[in-house]
């Protein structure tokens, strides 16, 4: 099976910009995550995606958005983008489970730098 | 809410030489602990995962970490390092309430040395 796939993998936008990432996760795995990855603060998470429907959200403001089509695939868009914006963006997918945990397999990440 | 501490931000070890990684965390609730390996310019592996049941758990890789739940920590240990095992290692947490969002530690450098 293939992994999770992350496009691009690295992205240079400006301020005030905005951006979508894309991600494709593992055949038949129906949960998709976002975190956000920097050196400051760490990794975070940004929400989760399970059949087209957002799950959960962490503490980021509403210029990070996502949303999830019917084939799983995910994307996340980040509008007004300002410096500290600049991450690695890592998206995890995790197989349909209502009552127990899965494990997330994570992608490569998307590399933005914000200038 | 929960959190995970990672006391060591860095850890420069010889090569063969025994290493812990320590992390302890904090949650009112029952826990599903986690460790994750980065090596640069690639994402997030799973090392090893305490679900439920024994409280040592071991990796396909030389790893291994127990949960002690009075102490509320899952630390990672490995008798004898390589060169390759240099990488960033996170511990993470997630509550048993079915959602997928991890909790991270900041993460512990470990520096393998010839």
């Amino acid at each position: 099976k293939a992994g999770v796939t992350q496009t691009p993998r690295y992205l240079i936008k400006t301020r005030g910009q905005q951006v979508t990432l894309s991600c494709s996760p593992i055949s038949g795995h129906r949960s998709v995550s976002w975190y956000q990855q920097t050196p400051g603060q760490g990794l975070q998470f940004l929400f989760e995606y399970f059949s087209e429907t957002q799950r959960n959200k962490g503490n980021f403001p509403g210029r990070f958005s996502g949303r999830q089509f019917s084939n799983s695939r995910s994307e996340m868009n980040v509008s007004t983008l300002e410096l500290g914006d600049s991450a690695l963006y890592l998206c995890a997918s995790s197989p349909l489970a209502q009552s127990s945990y899965n494990e997330q397999f994570f992608g490569p990440g998307t590399r933005l730098t914000v200038l | 809410a929960q959190s995970v501490t990672q006391l060591d931000s860095q850890v420069p070890v010889f090569e063969e030489a025994p290493v812990e990684l320590r992390c302890n965390y904090s949650s009112s609730v029952s826990v599903y602990l986690f460790w994750y390996v980065q090596y640069p310019n690639q994402g997030l592996q799973l090392l090893l995962k305490y679900l439920s049941g024994s409280t040592l758990v071991e990796s396909i890789n030389g790893f291994e970490a127990e949960f002690n739940k009075s102490q509320t920590s899952f630390h990672l240990r490995k008798p004898s390092v390589h060169i390759s095992d240099t990488a960033e290692y996170f511990c993470a947490v997630n509550t048993d309430t079915g959602r997928r969002a991890l909790t991270f530690g900041s993460g512990t450098r470990l520096q393998v040395q010839p």
